[in-house]
């Protein structure tokens, strides 16, 4: 069973460079999540998309850009990194809303650090 | 403000020694609680959550937490603790209205000394 399966797992940028980090997930889930985790601050929530066509922000968006085409990809861009991009960035999906199940499936994390 | 604050940043029990992990939240309204546990270099996994009803829940991998109104407490606790139970634990609270946004302590890091 593959899940959410997030690529790269590990990136090094230079400032001001631009990439986009991959998500798909294969359990027909239409909430998808993008957090990014930092040491001692726990996860803070980037984006979110409740289906295909419909994304909102959460706590911590600027510098970030997400589309949601498809139910399966939720890609999460870096238009002109920064050093405070620096952090581990986690993909996350579920079937219903958090009042649902409330339960999150996670991918394995994406390493990124700006320099 | 909407919180979950978890006090311990690292806590070290013997295997086979009983643990509790704190975590309190901050809500104006009686929230969804969920557990979660991270194993190094690994997504996060959901161990229990809790959304009404019956405040003792169980959870998978042994573990259990107690809601508690009174003190806006929702500990996870495990009777006695396996090495494999190193990782980060993270409490998590969510409230209906919220947004579809969970909200995230700081985590706890257990250290199991064999």
């Amino acid at each position: 069973n593959a899940g959410v399966t997030q690529t790269p797992k590990f990136r090094i940028l230079k400032i001001g460079q631009s990439m986009t980090l991959q998500c798909t997930q294969d359990m027909n889930h239409n909430y998808m999540y993008w957090y990014r985790q930092d040491p001692g601050m726990g996860l803070k929530l980037i984006y979110y998309s409740v289906g295909a066509g419909i994304t909102d922000k959460g706590e911590v968006p600027n510098g970030y850009n997400v589309s949601r085409s498809t139910t399966e990809d939720f890609p999460l861009r870096l238009e002109l990194a920064a050093p405070s991009q620096t952090s581990v960035y986690f993909c996350a999906s579920s079937y219903k809303g958090l009042g649902g199940t409330g339960e999150l499936f996670f991918g394995e994390g994406s390493r990124l650090t700006v320099l | 403000a909407q919180s979950v604050t978890q006090p311990d940043i690292h806590i070290t029990v013997s295997e086979g020694a009983s643990l509790e992990l704190r975590c309190n939240y901050s809500y104006g309204a009686t929230p969804y609680l969920f557990w979660y546990v991270q194993s190094p270099g690994q997504g996060l996994q959901l161990l229990l959550k809790y959304f009404s009803g019956d405040t003792l829940v169980q959870g998978i991998k042994g573990f259990e937490a107690e809601f508690k109104r009174s003190q806006s407490s929702f500990n996870l606790r495990k009777p006695s603790v396996h090495w494999s139970d190193a990782a980060e634990y993270f409490c998590a609270g969510y409230v209906t209205g919220g947004g579809n946004k969970l909200t995230f302590g700081t985590g706890t890091q257990l250290k199991v000394e064999l």
